[in-house]
């Protein structure tokens, strides 16, 4: 069973502070695809990285994939009280399997 | 272009009831699924379809049925719904190719009582 640990899995800060937050597991993925949840809403793709090493930004967001292709981070530079949210990172397989693996994620409180 | 939608968004059952929450889709989809989400344990997969008329098992799908009779619609059965039924649901829709990139409903919150 493949299994995708987050962490933290509570963060609260100030407004303006930097903050980093893991996605690690023990297997491999063909991609890996992180969302955010916002309270009574369903979770939104923010986005997917595939490569192992590759690095995508999102204005604020910046987004790794591990080189071996098991673990993501997900960094945000001067967090604002609208990044609060469930962060959630998901794994693909990829060829005939088509479920994701979710973690269990990292619920994010900005103050302003 | 809606999406995908849910209905309804709230529902309060008994013990024994029976229910059925309704996912369409306007993105031609061939992937949906159904999951639950509690506090602590994330988003569980219930069950699943990768295309019109199939259905198939997922992490929790006791107590579940579903039907994919459309192919733009999943419908989601609770024939006698249970307190540990109680829970967020959420549908979600994927392509058939790529990365699985899901797109999630906005949610029905159900309590069983």
């Amino acid at each position: 069973t493949q299994l995708l640990e987050q962490s933290p899995q509570f963060l609260s800060i100030q407004e303006g502070e930097n903050l980093t937050v893991y996605c690690n597991s023990s297997s491999v993925f063909s991609s890996l695809q992180w969302y955010r949840q916002e309270p009574g809403e369903g979770p939104v793709l923010l986005v997917t990285v595939v490569t192992g090493g590759e690095v995508k930004k999102l204005k604020r967001l910046t987004f790794q994939f591990g080189d071996a292709r098991k673990d993501s981070s997900l960094h945000i530079t001067a967090a604002q009280p609208g990044d609060t949210g469930l962060y959630l990172c998901a794994g693909f397989s990829g060829g005939s399997n088509y479920k994701l693996t979710f973690g269990k994620g990292t619920l994010l409180t900005v103050n302003p | 272009n809606a999406g995908v939608t849910q209905t309804p968004k709230f529902r309060v059952l008994k013990t024994g009831q029976s229910m059925t929450l309704l996912c369409a889709q306007d993105m031609n989809h061939e992937y949906m699924y159904w999951y639950r989400q509690d506090p602590g344990m994330g988003l569980r997969l219930i069950h699943y379809s990768v295309g019109e008329g199939t259905t198939a098992k997922g992490e929790v799908p006791d107590g579940y049925n579903v039907s994919r009779l459309k192919k733009q619609n999943f419908l989601l059965g609770l024939e006698s719904a249970a307190p540990s039924q109680t829970s967020v649901y959420f549908c979600a829709s994927s392509f058939h190719r790529g990365y699985n990139e899901q797109f999630f409903g906005p949610g029905t919150r159900l309590t069983v009582l």
